[in-house]
């Protein structure tokens, strides 16, 4: 099957600093990737649509100043959080669609975010 | 934002017992999918099911749909230890793909 990557797996930093998480589709291309939060012992909650050479889609809520989206190729997505703040600690979970256009969803293994 | 539930938030069942697990959703759908997490990982998708299927098996598992409920669920026959795990159910309603998913299900199995 399709592997997402993501990059890198764990992070801590102290508030006020900003934070980059790649993702990459290792073996296909995808022009669209989600971008999901997910706090401990929650479901995931869809932040974006990252959409290759145009911009970024947020869902309402989700401050699009603050986390900062750029798809700059068919194989990478990136997601900025800016001015990190403690509240801002969570999982974060990139994913891209399959190629058998049923939305099968292939997912990164997540990207751990820690705000002092 | 989440649009669904599931329940029961928490299952505790022993090795050789099935388990069963329900989702709800609140709009129309395209397709109902089940994914696993483990513990502080990704998710695995487990199946598809299209709003115009009504059941569905992979190995041991079980997938139905009700679209007059908008309701789902997942059952997973003979449990092994190895299936520990949080299971969500998602939906997506638009041709992108993005999803909308319940709040989740977390499964132990104790051998």
């Amino acid at each position: 099957g399709a592997v997402v990557s993501q990059h890198p797996s764990r992070v801590i930093c102290k508030s006020g600093t900003s934070v980059k998480i790649e993702c990459r589709s290792l073996d296909f291309q995808a022009t669209t990737m989600f971008w999901y939060r997910q706090f401990p012992k929650q479901s995931l909650m869809l932040m974006a649509t990252s959409n290759e050479g145009s911009k970024a889609t947020y869902e309402q809520g989700v401050e699009k100043d603050k986390f900062l989206i750029n798809h700059a190729s068919l194989t990478l997505s990136t997601l900025t959080v800016t001015s990190a703040h403690p509240e801002d600690s969570s999982f974060y979970i990139c994913s891209a669609p399959g190629l058998a256009g049923d939305n099968e969803q292939f997912f990164g293994p997540g990207t751990r975010l820690t705000v002092l | 934002s989440q649009q669904g539930e599931e329940d029961p938030q928490a299952l505790s069942i022993q090795e050789g017992e099935n388990a069963t697990m329900n989702c709800s959703y609140k709009t129309s759908i395209n397709n109902l999918q089940w994914y696993r997490q483990n513990s502080g990982r990704g998710l695995v998708h487990l199946i598809l099911i299209r709003s115009n299927e009504r059941e569905k098996h992979s190995g041991r598992l079980r997938v139905t749909l009700d679209t007059s409920k908008k309701s789902s669920s997942l059952l997973i026959t003979a449990s092994r230890a190895a299936d520990t795990a949080s299971y969500f159910c998602a939906w997506t309603t638009d041709s992108w793909g993005k999803l909308q998913f319940g709040a989740g299900t977390q499964v132990v199995v104790t051998p």
